[in-house]
């Protein structure tokens, strides 16, 4: 069976500070690993990792794939209040997304 | 924005009465799916479909069935609610890219007395 495992389960950190958050996986016939925000609805979709693209950026955000040791982290610098949310990792096997339980992320001012 | 909604939003009912939820799809995707979160557990899969009439179950199918008659719609049914169910409901429909990112609706809070 998938399966993915996020940590730390949460992080309190200030304004200003860097974070980054953990994501490993063990998945049949790996295709993609995703990363994913969630604030208070519905999870928005922030990067997609895949064999042929193994390090992405936008902004402040950062991620990379590691395929050989089977893990994925997330950067995020000089974090503001609106970074505050759940961050969701996901791997795609076959068809099926699996999701890691998030990391919740706290951003003092 | 993604053109894929969710109904009811919110919905309060009680142990024992049937509860559809319907998820309504503007991007004439193939692929959609049901998943519930709740605290520890993240997202998990309860059903999807691949296609109109073509449907597979999840982790955590027990007590749910779906069915998809039409492409833009696909229904999620608890046969009879219980305690256990209460939690919140998303749909999403695989996009376009590379792989298949996920897009979801605004999710449906049940909440099973």
């Amino acid at each position: 069976e998938d399966k993915v495992v996020q940590s730390p389960l949460s992080l309190v950190v200030h304004e200003g500070d860097t974070v980054t958050l953990n994501c490993s996986y063990e998945v049949t016939n790996f295709r993609s690993l995703l990363w994913y925000k969630q604030e208070k609805k519905a999870p928005t979709f922030l990067f997609m990792l895949t064999s042929s693209g193994i390090e992405k950026k936008s902004g402040r955000l950062s991620s990379i794939l590691d395929k050989k040791e089977l893990f994925s982290i997330l950067n995020i610098t000089a974090t503001q209040t609106g970074d505050s949310a759940i961050y969701l990792c996901a791997v795609r096997g076959n068809e099926k997304l699996t999701f890691g339980t998030g990391t919740r992320l706290t951003i003092i001012p | 924005d993604a053109g894929i909604t969710q109904s009811p939003r919110h919905k309060v009912t009680e142990t024992g009465t049937p509860v559809t939820l319907r998820c309504h799809q503007t991007e004439n995707h193939r692929y959609m799916y049901w998943y519930r979160q709740d605290p520890g557990h993240g997202l998990r899969l309860i059903h999807y479909s691949y296609g109109v009439k073509d449907t597979d179950k999840g982790e955590v199918s027990d007590g749910y069935s779906v069915s998809r008659s039409k492409t833009e719609d696909f229904l999620l049914t608890l046969e009879s609610a219980t305690s256990s169910q209460t939690s919140v409901y998303f749909c999403a429909m695989t996009g376009t890219g590379e792989a298949g990112e996920l897009f979801f609706g605004e999710g449906s809070r049940l909440t099973v007395l």
